[in-house]
């Protein structure tokens, strides 16, 4: 069971593109969370899905967008990237939203130059 | 909107000391949840508390949930340097949205 993965592992990406990190669990986890960590700012929330079909903004959603068309997958698309989105992103996914163990993948390292 | 204030940021001790992370929120929790990141690392889950007052043990961990469910902490006795990491609470709104919202970290370093 490989649990929650993310893909890639780290990117280094021009400023202006458009990236969209993977993330996909085989847990069947209802809540998926997209977060960013930066030195000194701990983990910040980016957006949330609760169950497949909805998503909801957390407290870093501006130039970010997600997805949830199914249980499995949570992509997040940077539409433009900026320097100021340079950052480790987890995704996490639990049973249920807020209330259960999250788990994390490994990370995303993007670097927007 | 809700905020999780963790204290300190940065905590620096020597192997066999005492180190205690204090988790304070602005509005009443329905759960706390504690994780742990070693360098290079993902979060992991450590515990999660959910009634008033509760009181959790892991071998030389321990956690509380306060009375007013506004505040935790976690307290590892005679640390040892496997603790080295960055300790993350994280909590729930009482009667809000169902989003996890993390602490800022309490970094740890342990001197040998």
């Amino acid at each position: 069971i490989a649990g929650i993965t993310q893909a890639p592992t780290s990117q280094i990406l021009a400023a202006g593109r458009r990236m969209t990190l993977r993330c996909t669990q085989d847990m069947r986890h209802n809540a998926m969370y997209w977060y960013r960590q930066d030195l000194g700012l701990g983990l910040r929330l980016i957006h949330y899905s609760n169950t497949a079909g909805t998503t909801g903004k957390g407290e870093v959603p501006d130039g970010y967008s997600v997805s949830r068309a199914n249980t499995d997958d949570f992509p997040l698309t940077l539409a433009s990237a900026v320097p100021s989105q340079t950052s480790v992103y987890f995704c996490a996914s639990s049973v249920e939203a807020g209330n259960t163990e999250a788990f994390f993948g490994q990370g995303t390292r993007l670097t927007v130059v | 909107g809700q905020q999780v204030m963790q204290i300190p940021q940065y905590q620096h001790v020597q192997e066999g000391e005492d180190f205690t992370t204090y988790c304070n929120s602005s509005t009443t929790l329905s759960n706390i949840q504690w994780y742990k990141q070693r360098p290079g690392g993902h979060p992991v889950f450590l515990i999660q508390l959910v009634k008033s007052g509760e009181v959790k043990k892991q071998k030389r961990l321990t956690f509380q949930f306060g009375e007013a469910k506004k505040n935790s902490s976690l307290h590892i006795t005679a640390t040892q340097t496997t603790d080295v990491g960055t300790y993350f609470c994280a909590g729930r709104t009482q009667g809000g949205s169902e989003k996890l919202v993390f602490g800022k970290g309490t970094k740890l370093t342990v001197n040998p």
